[in-house]
């Protein structure tokens, strides 16, 4: 079974503050997404990273795929309360690396407090 | 673009009952999946389709559960019987396939229908 942990769970921070959330597999993935979902939405799109070792940046955002290709880290800078959301990682279940069914973790939820 | 569109947004009903949910994809997508998130939890794939064709279910779709697609285009979603763990957030989300080749482009969610059962 892939499952994809999410760490923390819960996150409550300051504006301005950094934050590095985290996504943790036993099983290497081909490829892992992030999205954020904000409260009745659903999950938009940030990111796909590809090739271990990875590093994408988005404005404040920056996601690394791990070098075993097993995990994933998204790390931002001076958070704002626009980031608030559920931030979630998946990746391709065992459908031969196509992301047409994908497994999701359970979430980091963020607030961002003025 | 104007996106996926799910209706209702909101669906309750008692235990029981039948609801039937509709999405409709991007316009140029000819894939088309439904995924099922409850609260505390990622979202769930159910099924896909590509084009009118069902490809796929997963064994979370019981037997109360039925997908269609008829013309490629819109997709509904039956719950029949429904129960009370049947309550949840149904997503709908469609990409693009590249027939004969393994590219498939990111999904797009639509805003989901959030089904409560009494």
């Amino acid at each position: 079974t892939q499952l994809l942990e999410q760490s923390p769970q819960f996150l409550s921070i300051q504006e301005g503050e950094n934050l590095t959330v985290y996504c943790n597999s036993s099983s290497v993935f081909s490829s892992l997404q992030w999205y954020r979902q904000e409260p009745g939405e659903g999950p938009v799109l940030l990111v796909t990273v590809v090739t271990g070792g990875e590093v994408k940046k988005l404005k404040r955002l920056t996601f690394q795929f791990g070098d075993a290709r097993k995990d994933s880290s998204l790390h931002i800078t001076a958070a704002q309360p626009g980031d608030t959301g559920l931030y979630l990682c998946a990746g391709p279940k065992n459908s031969g690396g196509s992301n047409y069914k994908l497994t999701f973790g359970k979430g980091t939820l963020l607030t961002v407090n003025p | 673009d104007t996106g996926v569109s799910q209706d209702p947004r909101h669906k309750i009903t008692k235990r029981g009952q039948n609801v039937t949910f509709r999405c409709d994809p991007i316009s140029e997508h000819n894939r088309l999946y439904w995924y099922r998130q409850t609260l505390g939890q990622g979202p769930e794939f159910l099924t896909y389709f590509q084009n009118e064709a069902q490809l796929e279910k997963s064994r979370l779709l019981s037997d109360r559960f039925s997908a269609e697609r008829p013309k490629g285009s819109f997709s509904t979603l039956e719950i029949q019987r429904t129960e009370q763990g049947d309550s949840a957030m149904y997503l709908c989300a469609s990409s693009t396939h590249l027939v004969g080749s393994s590219y498939n482009s990111p999904l797009h969610f639509g805003n989901g229908t959030r089904l409560t059962v009494t």
